[in-house]
């Protein structure tokens, strides 16, 4: 298996573009997490899809982030406008219903300028 | 707020020597994990210990729960330079869902 896979890499953009993330999850796990990371915040949880639902987006920041899962190998997450202040590395992580060992990708390391 | 917070936040230490992270959380847990992050790469699960569970090995790794004081300890035995990373306390509170809180890592360097 491939493992997670997120895209793009890296991503350079200026202030009020739209950003959108791409996450393909392992096959077979039907829970997805968006995580973002920041030196002065940590690692903190965005949202948390079960067989494609949205179960918890407490941790959206705020509208300007929405999160989508159309099928069980596909999530995107997007940021319309961004802002300086989201700029962080942005993970993807997929497990198995009833599981708490998560698997993560890469992570997308997002820059607003 | 952070469930769990790990202790010291950055650790310096000779090749060859035993490295000793310890986290502290705050509410009733079902599992504690422990996972490892290298510098510019994804986390990567190393071992969970259930909350009836005391201790665990797994190869160099050895982890400890204390429930009644809330709180874990990741031993890495015989460190060597490629266990340089930051690592990371992970918990899933009672009665919840499969969500789980990370503290905010400890940064061990293994010096050649």
């Amino acid at each position: 298996d491939a493992g997670v896979i997120q895209s793009p890499r890296h991503e350079v953009t200026e202030m009020g573009q739209e950003v959108t993330l791409r996450c393909k999850p392992i096959s077979g796990h039907n829970s997805l997490f968006w995580y973002r990371q920041t030196m002065m915040r940590g690692l903190e949880l965005l949202i948390y899809f079960n067989n494609n639902v949205p179960i918890d987006d407490s941790g959206m920041p705020e509208d300007r982030f929405s999160a989508k899962m159309p099928n069980a190998s596909f999530s995107t997450l997007k940021i319309q406008p961004s802002e300086p202040r989201d700029s962080a590395v942005y993970f993807c992580a997929s497990s198995e219903t009833g599981t708490p060992e998560q698997f993560f990708g890469p992570g997308t390391r997002l820059t607003v300028l | 707020s952070q469930q769990g917070e790990e202790d010291p936040q950055a650790l310096s230490i000779q090749e060859g020597e035993n490295a000793t992270m310890n986290c502290s959380y705050k509410t009733s847990i079902n599992n504690l994990q422990w996972y490892r992050q290298n510098s510019g790469r994804g986390l990567v699960h190393l071992i969970l210990i259930r909350s009836n569970e005391r201790e665990k090995h797994s190869g160099r790794l050895r982890v400890t729960l204390d429930t009644s004081k809330k709180s874990s300890s990741l031993l890495i035995t015989a460190s060597r330079a490629a266990d340089t990373a930051s690592y990371f306390c992970a918990t899933d509170e009672s009665g919840g869902y499969q969500k789980v809180t990370f503290g905010i890592g400890t940064k061990l360097q293994v010096i050649p």
